[in-house]
């Protein structure tokens, strides 16, 4: 089946504009995470959905950064008033169910650029 | 806080030569432990976990607590090994992912 999908999959904008990131994670799959990995960097924990709840929003690192998940499938980030240091590849990733042992699937990415 | 180490950022070695991929932690409780890869044009996906005990592709890595290691190990490596490989952690009581900074291996022929 397909795995998870992300769009963009490149994002260029400007400083101070608002951008979405897009992901569709895999069907069925009720965990959905969102990581940042700027570069020579390992992938950043930003946030972890359980279905439509954000059960770990601690990576978020400002009040810039918000993300939804309306309908448990479907998620999207949403940066405000983006900076320079914001420029990296987001990526999601989806687990089946919460617990111990589950593999966490990951998308392609989106490359953002803040120019 | 957890913290991954992977001291290495690239590591270079002949095809056939034993490779070792070094992965040290910071964390009081019982992680578990994993390897990701990522080869050129693809996704990081997952190599192995430390709770499976298995070899993928050639590669082990064994948890050792007494040193918070989690290197991975092949005995003879192989030109399609080369990828970047990530040592991540997860509490026993959490979700997320910790990682690593990352190894490039460079497997020469």
């Amino acid at each position: 089946g397909a795995g998870v999908s992300q769009t963009p999959s490149n994002k260029v904008t400007e400083k101070g504009k608002y951008v979405e990131l897009r992901c569709d994670p895999i069907s069925g799959h009720t965990a959905l995470y969102w990581y940042r990995q700027s570069l020579g960097q390992g992938p950043e924990f930003l946030i972890y959905f359980q279905g439509t709840g954000a059960a770990d929003d601690s990576g978020l690192p400002n009040d810039r950064f918000f993300a939804v998940r309306p309908e448990g499938s479907v998620s999207t980030l949403k940066i405000q008033r983006t900076e320079r240091g914001d420029s990296a590849v987001y990526l999601c990733a989806s687990s089946p169910q919460r617990g111990l042992y589950n593999e966490q699937f990951f998308g392609p990415g989106t490359r953002l650029t803040v120019l | 806080a957890q913290r991954v180490t992977q001291p290495e950022k690239l590591l270079s070695v002949f095809k056939g030569a034993p490779v070792e991929l070094k992965c040290n932690y910071s964390y009081s409780g019982s992680p578990e432990l994993f390897w990701y890869v990522q080869y050129s044009r693809q996704r990081l996906q997952l190599l192995l976990r430390h709770i499976s005990r298995e070899s993928i592709k050639g590669f082990t890595a064994d948890l050792n607590k007494g040193e918070t290691s989690f290197h991975l190990k092949k005995p003879f490596a192989q030109e399609e090994d080369s990828a970047m490989y990530y040592c991540a952690l997860k509490r026993e009581y959490g979700n997320k992912l910790v990682f690593g900074a990352g190894t490039i291996l460079r497997v020469k022929s």
